[in-house]
């Protein structure tokens, strides 16, 4: 299947500091791109769908001034933790989709945010 | 409404038995239907989906679902377990309402494969 790559794999940082997290689709264009966050023990809750080139769609309860997402190309989505606190820890994984419709999306392999 | 219910959070088989998984789906609108596999600390595979085509489907590493409109289930079977199969599983659905996809993971259901 196609490869969508997410960098960093885990990240350490302070509070108050900002964090950007890359996902790139390797081998295929990606026009939708999926940003989750993931509880221990929890499902993946959608943040926000985002299509290549509009302004990102969040869900009901997350914050866009706090997590702002950018899709300028066709491979490469990212999401920045601004001002992050404790509580913004957790497993943010990406997804990606090309542009036919019902195909699936292919998933990054995650980033383990720690803010300390 | 869109929803999906993983019917058991924890599921433990021992080697070379069997396996089900279940998964119930609400959809008010044609759905695709996946599962998708996670292992600790790793993103997420895909294992197989139905997408309107044949409602029994065969995925990776010998697993397959049966889509039945009528009970609205979409239960992950494998006829014999292996070690490397615990994980973590997610149900998903994904639908169109009004041209916007949406898409609605359930709450996953842990395997533990006992040797």
């Amino acid at each position: 299947g196609a490869v969508v790559s997410q960098h960093p794999s885990w990240v350490i940082c302070k509070s108050g500091t900002s964090v950007k997290i890359e996902c790139r689709s390797l081998d295929f264009q990606a026009t939708t791109m999926f940003w989750y966050r993931q509880f221990p023990k929890q499902s993946l809750m959608l943040m926000a769908t985002s299509n290549e080139g509009s302004k990102a769609t969040y869900e009901q309860g997350v914050e866009k001034d706090k997590f702002l997402i950018n899709h300028a190309s066709l491979t490469l989505s990212t999401l920045t933790v601004t001002s992050a606190h404790p509580e913004d820890s957790s497993f943010y994984i990406c997804s990606a989709r090309g542009p036919s419709l019902n195909t699936e999306a292919f998933f990054g392999q995650g980033t383990r945010l720690t803010v300390v | 409404a869109q929803s999906v219910t993983q019917l058991d959070s924890h599921v433990s088989v021992s080697e070379g038995t069997p396996v089900l998984l279940r998964c119930n789906y609400s959809s008010s609108y044609s759905p695709s239907l996946f599962w998708y596999v996670q292992h600790p600390n790793k993103g997420l595979q895909l294992l197989l989906k139905y997408t309107s085509a044949a409602t029994l489907v065969k995925g990776i590493n010998g697993f397959e679902a049966e889509f039945k409109k009528s009970e609205t289930s979409f239960h992950l079977t494998k006829p014999s377990a292996h070690m490397s199969d615990a994980a973590e599983y997610f149900c998903v659905v994904s639908d169109r309402p009004g041209g916007y996809q949406k898409v609605t993971f359930g709450i996953g259901t842990k395997l533990q494969v006992i040797p």
